[in-house]
């Protein structure tokens, strides 16, 4: 009964390939998210979607592409990876209303390396 | 969103109560103040939030000075799981987007 999950939970990949990550709740939660965790674990909030619309980019490089098939799946897709791109890449959700601010839950994390 | 402050790195001996510090001298009115950690190889994971009076749940305590530009989060009995890295955000409750802004929080080592 896991809450957020991720798969893969470890990716290594040349340089130039092109990779996916795919995260799943099952909190019914109406809003997700994709962060970043660099090596020196600094966390950054890269997208975010609510009820399958966008409504955060935060300046991430157009190589990265998010999708939202439905409100429990927020994929991310990385084009022509990079070394700079090797990172933790963490999904979370939560629900979202206006004046209310609700918690968020993480998945696992991917480790992705990029050689 | 306005910044906080948090020490780099605490150290605590187990069973013992760990007062964590945060400052957010420009907090606004509508800003929630929130606690994620993050223990070692994990997502973070949310810990408790308030707005202006104190608040417990079953993880912690959150004591917020009264004008609201500092506050505490207390683990009244820290155990080696405790060992992590405590993030206090600010969130605002007008205009939010739902995003969280990590600062660098602090690194609680918990001593046997």
């Amino acid at each position: 009964d896991t809450a957020v999950s991720q798969t893969p939970k470890y990716l290594v990949t040349q340089m130039g390939n092109d990779k996916s990550i795919k995260c799943e709740q099952n909190l019914g939660h109406d809003t997700m998210y994709w962060y970043k965790q660099d090596s020196k674990k600094f966390l950054k909030i890269m997208f975010s979607y609510n009820n399958k619309e966008l409504i955060i980019n935060e300046t991430v490089p157009n190589r990265f592409s998010p999708k939202s098939p439905d409100k429990a799946h927020l994929n991310l897709h990385i084009n022509s990876l990079e070394l700079g791109d090797s990172a933790v890449y963490f999904c979370a959700s939560s629900l979202r209303s206006p004046g209310i601010v609700y918690e968020q839950y993480f998945g696992p994390g991917t480790r992705l390396t990029v050689t | 969103d306005a910044k906080t402050t948090q020490p780099n790195s605490m150290e605590s001996n187990e069973e013992e109560p760990v007062h964590l510090p945060c400052n957010h001298s420009t907090i606004s009115g509508t800003d929630y103040i929130h606690w994620y950690r993050q223990l070692p190889s994990q997502g973070p994971e949310y810990v408790i939030h308030g707005l202006t009076s104190n608040v417990n749940n079953r993880m912690a305590s959150l004591a917020i000075a009264e004008d609201r530009k500092s506050s505490t989060l207390i683990l009244h009995r820290a155990t080696l799981r405790d060992a992590a890295v405590y993030y206090c955000i600010l969130r605002s409750g007008s205009g939010n987007t739902g995003k969280l802004i990590f600062g660098q929080g602090t690194t609680l080592q918990v001593k046997p």
